[in-house]
């Protein structure tokens, strides 16, 4: 059974760093892209960020540019998101998803809350 | 960036009736060299991750009843629900993978009347 499951969210001050990761299960992770997908409260979602497959193509949102960064490990099965130069509009509930294109596989989501 | 519009904002709909939701992209996710939809429909429940529904614009993911339907083409797109039933009480975003950055309809609320 395909799993995921993230780590890492909680309360920041402005300007503070997060790291976000996620551990993935029951699938071949090295064949995969994977993404990080947004959802403020009561609001929609936001694609974040993608990695390819052995982590050599990376893209991202234009208002995160510069201060996310995604990487992954496919010999740990995981994928991360540095969150630095943190906003109050970055918090959201940060989804870790399977895919590039369609997002089949999503985990459950860590919270991240920026706020003085 | 695609822009994603949906309608209408919420939807509420009785037992067993059909309901339906619209997307519009601004412009379209038809690629002409696959002659494919880079369109995709996602399904939130309160308190749950979203869960893929449909891709391709009408290609149903593994385990979603067939009272789903995706269709459409170009930059206008609908979700059916041809008979309501109570556990589909979500909202529905739909998604465009055509370009980057992926971009997702504002979504749907869909309630029981």
């Amino acid at each position: 059974e395909v799993q995921l499951v993230e780590s890492g969210g909680g309360l920041v001050q402005p300007g503070g760093s997060l790291r976000l990761s996620c551990a993935a299960s029951g699938f071949t992770f090295s064949d995969y892209w994977m993404s990080w997908v947004r959802q403020a409260p009561g609001k929609g979602l936001e694609w974040v960020a993608n990695i390819n497959e052995d982590g050599g193509e990376k893209y991202y949102v234009d208002s995160v540019k510069g201060r996310f960064t995604i990487s992954r490990d496919n010999v740990k099965n995981s994928v991360s998101l540095q969150l630095n130069s943190l906003r109050a509009d970055d918090s959201a509930l940060y989804y870790c998803t399977t895919g590039r294109a369609y997002l089949l596989k999503w985990a459950r989501g860590t919270l991240v809350t920026v706020s003085s | 960036d695609i822009v994603m519009t949906q309608s209408p904002d919420s939807l509420a709909v009785s037992l067993g009736e059909r309901a339906t939701v619209n997307c519009k992209s601004s412009q379209s996710v038809l690629y002409r060299s696959d002659n494919k939809n880079y369109l995709a429909w996602y399904q939130q429940k309160p308190g749950q991750p979203p869960r893929l529904l449909i891709y391709w614009a009408s290609t149903r993911a593994s385990g979603v009843p067939d009272r789903f339907r995706g269709s459409g083409s170009g930059a206008t797109f609908t979700l059916t629900i041809s008979s309501l039933q109570a556990e589909d009480v979500a909202v529905y975003y739909c998604q465009q993978y055509y370009s980057s950055p992926i971009t997702f309809g504002q979504g749907t609320r869909l309630e029981i009347k």
